[in-house]
């Protein structure tokens, strides 16, 4: 079965800095997706991005980029330029590619909080 | 933007009575999905649903659980006897194809 870690139960980040979230994955598949989704105060979960396993570029989204290395097991995520709405938790997923309803299973997530 | 919806937003009940959660997922997806989040903790998958019948589930689905797609919109998740560890938010998620899967707001479920 897969599992996914993250280290960091929480951090803190000035607003406008750069903070890095780290995520690492166990699994023995090669087809594979890697998300992450953040959930803000209002518990909502929003996609931030999405990385391709099979893609050697890291995936980015204005300031969000990914740093994705799969020999590592390893998919960190780079906020730069921190917004205050940027305040929430961030969640790391893992999707094996299976043909059809492939479920997503999560880290315990990382509490990220943007001090003014 | 399409998005997937949920009701009620929050939802309290007496232990052992049956609670039935509602969503309406985007409307060309064909790929549906329950997820629980206890308070504090990670988001679990409970059940996949694909073509009218249940793809995968988890080892929280139990009896207790079940999920139907009545019409072309609506996907529910009924727990028929809720326990207090019944008590989390459950999300819809659903989904086109492969990748993304688009989450709905939540339904704050609490068992007393």
């Amino acid at each position: 079965a897969q599992t996914v870690t993250q280290s960091q139960p929480e951090m803190s980040v000035q607003e406008a800095e750069t903070v890095t979230l780290s995520c690492t994955y166990d699994t023995s598949e090669s087809n594979y997706y890697l998300f992450w989704y953040k959930q803000p105060p209002s518990r909502q979960m929003i996609l931030v991005i999405r990385q391709e396993a099979y893609k050697q570029q890291n995936a980015t989204e204005n300031r969000f980029s990914v740093n994705f290395q799969k020999a590592a097991k390893s998919f960190s995520l780079k906020i730069s330029d921190s917004q205050l709405g940027d305040t929430a938790m961030y969640f790391c997923a893992f999707m094996k590619l299976q043909g059809g309803s492939e479920k997503l299973v999560f880290g315990k997530g990382t509490k990220l909080t943007v001090n003014p | 933007e399409p998005e997937v919806t949920q009701t009620p937003s929050h939802q309290v009940t007496q232990m052992g009575q049956e609670v039935i959660l509602r969503c309406v997922p985007i409307s060309n997806h064909l790929y549906f999905y329950w997820y629980r989040q206890i308070l504090g903790q990670k988001v679990e998958f409970l059940v996949s649903f694909y073509n009218n019948e249940i793809s995968e589930k988890s080892e929280i689905f139990d009896d207790q659980f079940s999920v139907e797609r009545p019409d072309g919109s609506n996907f529910t998740l009924k727990i028929r006897s809720t326990k207090l560890e019944d008590s989390a938010m459950y999300f819809c998620a659903s989904k086109l194809a492969a990748e993304t899967q688009y989450f709905g707001p939540g339904t704050r479920l609490l068992v007393l």
